[in-house]
């Protein structure tokens, strides 16, 4: 299986700043990487799919980048509404693996 | 406007068989893979599997033995059913809808919340 890892596993952020979450998965699987916001109770939500293309509706200060096994997703400009755990997905190969996530906190 | 919705029991005792269905609205389910993924509690997300709309599936084989999914395509709905559930098998079971490739599941239900307890 790929594994997937995430970091960090959480961090503290404020209103207004720039966050990176780094993804890194455990062999090639070109760009078939998906990023996730989920919020309890909520439906999970699509925001990048092929590493770096912003899903419809997706507000732009959300970015996704790739270097080899490497991913990162960028929020450019933390909002109120991004308070949320963040989940990378590879879809190269079955079984699709989640990374483990990555909970953004109001600082 | 696409939508996926779970259901089915919330409450499963021990050494019995999990079923639930995800009836979809505003897309064919003769098209696409339709997925389950669940999140046990404090954990993070773990692919089940899906069933392509020509009936073809593909498991996850930590739970092969124990899943079967099917759709019915007159219903618009797809199902999972898991066998011999224990304890680790409590957790919010997503459905959701995958284009395949590269793309990622762009429509997901709200969940739903399966314990497993005598």
């Amino acid at each position: 299986d790929i594994q997937m890892t995430q970091s960090p596993s959480s961090l503290s952020a404020s209103v207004g700043d720039r966050v990176t979450i780094t993804c890194r998965a455990s062999q090639s699987i070109g760009t078939y990487l998906s990023w996730y916001q989920l919020k309890p109770g909520k439906a999970p939500k699509l925001l990048i799919y092929d590493a770096s293309n912003l899903e419809s509706g997706v507000p732009s200060r959300f970015n996704g980048g790739a270097s080899g096994t490497d991913f990162t997703l960028t929020i450019s400009s933390l909002q109120p509404e991004d308070f949320a755990t963040y989940y990378c997905q590879q879809t190269f190969i079955t079984p699709l693996t989640f990374g483990p996530g990555t909970k953004v906190n109001i600082k | 406007q696409v939508q996926l919705q779970e259901s089915g029991p919330g409450l499963v005792k021990p050494s019995e068989t999990l079923s639930l269905i995800c009836t979809v609205s505003g897309s064919s389910i003769s098209d696409y893979y339709w997925s389950w993924i669940r999140q046990s509690p404090g954990k993070g997300l773990e692919w089940i599997g899906y069933i392509h709309y020509d009936g073809s599936t593909n498991y996850n084989p930590s739970l092969k033995s124990r899943v079967t999914m099917s759709l019915d395509t007159s219903k618009n709905h797809f199902s999972l059913k898991m066998t011999s559930v224990t304890s680790a098998d409590t957790a919010v079971y997503y459905c959701a809808r995958w284009a395949g490739g590269s793309n990622g599941s762009d429509y997901w239900g709200q969940g739903i919340k399966v314990t497993v307890s005598s």
